[in-house]
């Protein structure tokens, strides 16, 4: 069936413009990811959804960061005010709970490039 | 320190040599997550553990959770396997949100 799906694959904006990058699920996984990995470094939590449950938003770097998702769909991922070193890969994951673990599904990512 | 550190940072083999890539935690988890990472950026996930021992085709995964640490091993290995490989882990009682290793690059020479 069709993965997690990411949108735009790449991404250039000037430094201070707002962006917003989406992000769809695999159809009835719960739990939703978004991730951050900037050039030759690890990947950085930045927040999550399950179901209704009010969102975890302990990753995101700043005010200037926010997200939403629809339900059990569709979620993006907006920053406002872009700087430079927002540059990075945006990963989304989705999974479902499997024997009480969740296993996450990786988007291909949106590469975004601030200059 | 970071929670998840991983060793070797880089690792060269030759094909058909077994590799052994570890992993070590210091928080409580709900499951250790293994993960390749191509050349192209794409994530995989290879294995999700919270004890034992999993084995897919050449590849093996084991975990010791009194020891919180857990080991990645490929047999016989091919050109292909050449990535990066993400260990990673669940965080206990909550939002299952990863916390990531900064990755084992492996290239694997013919």
């Amino acid at each position: 069936g069709a993965g997690v799906s990411q949108s735009p694959s790449n991404k250039v904006t000037e430094k201070g413009k707002d962006v917003e990058l989406r992000c769809d699920p695999i159809s009835g996984h719960t739990a939703l990811y978004w991730y951050r990995q900037r050039l030759g470094q690890g990947l950085e939590f930045l927040i999550y959804f399950q179901g209704n449950s009010a969102p975890d938003k302990s990753g995101l770097p700043s005010d200037r960061f926010s997200a939403e998702r629809t339900g059990e769909s569709v979620s993006t991922l907006t920053i406002q005010r872009t700087q430079q070193e927002d540059s990075a890969v945006y990963l989304c994951a989705s999974s479902y709970k499997l024997d009480s673990l969740y296993e996450q599904y990786f988007g291909p990512g949106t590469r975004l490039t601030v200059t | 320190k970071n929670e998840v550190e991983q060793s070797p940072q880089n690792l060269t083999a030759q094909e058909g040599e077994f590799i052994t890539i570890n992993c070590s935690y210091s928080v409580g988890i709900s499951a250790l997550h293994w993960l390749q990472q191509h050349p192209g950026g794409g994530i995989v996930s290879l294995f999700m553990l919270s004890s034992g021992k999993k084995k897919h085709g050449r590849l093996i995964a084991t975990i010791n959770i009194q020891e919180k640490h857990s080991s990645l091993h490929i047999t016989a290995s091919h050109p292909r396997d050449s990535a990066v490989y993400i260990c990673a882990v669940g965080s206990q009682g909550g939002s299952e949100k990863l916390v990531f290793g900064k990755g084992t690059k492996l290239t694997v020479n013919p």
